[in-house]
């Protein structure tokens, strides 16, 4: 049982350059999550998706896209990247209501853009 | 809107005692608490549910007053494991809610 897992765990990027990042989860959890986590900033939600088929914009959409591919794996899309977005990210996962339900990180992408 | 979070960050003795406080602006179902160690990803530690329940580590205490949109972290006789930085999560006054909105942290250092 692994939990939640990320590739890549580091990426470097020069500006306008693209990328997606993947997330896949083994516990049969319903929602998914991507936050980017900035110094000083907290957890900030890009996207969610509360169950397979679904996808809403979080706090910081811009600039981003998001696909469920099936019900174990959520993908993150850097269509043009920007320094803006030089972070790590995360990806997690949840029960269907995660006002309940604890919420399960992975490891984190570390991403610099150049 | 991120609910705020108190102190910014806090260094103890181990063996000491620390309380964190996270308030909202917004009526609340529940308050999560996770902590996190340096470059590594943020871990659950307890959920507090509109209500009284809680669920979560038996060694962690925390508090949620409803009416106040307030809740409290209270690490007693801190550890040197309980060094990290302190999240909490906020869930709105639904219990169907689908995402959580975290705080800006606590930053907790224990010494010797």
């Amino acid at each position: 049982n692994a939990g939640v897992t990320q590739t890549p765990k580091f990426q470097v990027l020069k500006t306008g350059q693209s990328m997606t990042l993947q997330c896949a989860q083994d516990m049969n959890h319903n929602s998914m999550y991507w936050y980017r986590q900035d110094p000083g900033m907290g957890l900030r939600l890009i996207y969610y998706s509360a169950s397979e088929g679904t996808t809403d914009k979080g706090e910081v959409p811009n600039g981003y896209n998001v696909s469920r591919l099936n019900k174990r794996e959520f993908s993150l899309r850097l269509e043009s990247a920007a320094p803006s977005q030089t972070s790590v990210y995360f990806c997690a996962s949840s029960g269907r209501w995660v006002s309940t339900d604890t919420q399960y990180f992975g490891p984190g992408t570390r991403l610099t853009v150049l | 809107q991120q609910p705020v979070q108190s102190p910014q960050a806090v260094i103890l003795r181990e063996g000491e005692d620390a309380v964190i406080n996270c308030s909202s602006s917004k009526a609340l179902y529940s308050v999560h608490w996770y902590r996190q160690k340096h470059g590594e990803a943020p871990v659950f530690l307890m959920i507090l549910l509109k209500g009284g329940e809680q669920k979560g580590h038996e060694k962690i205490s925390a508090s949620f007053n409803e009416k106040k949109q307030q809740s409290s972290l209270y690490l007693t006789a801190s550890q040197l494991s309980y060094s990290g930085t302190y999240f909490c999560g906020t869930g709105l006054n639904t219990g169907t809610a689908s995402k959580l909105t975290f705080g800006t942290g606590t930053r907790l250092q224990v010494t010797l």
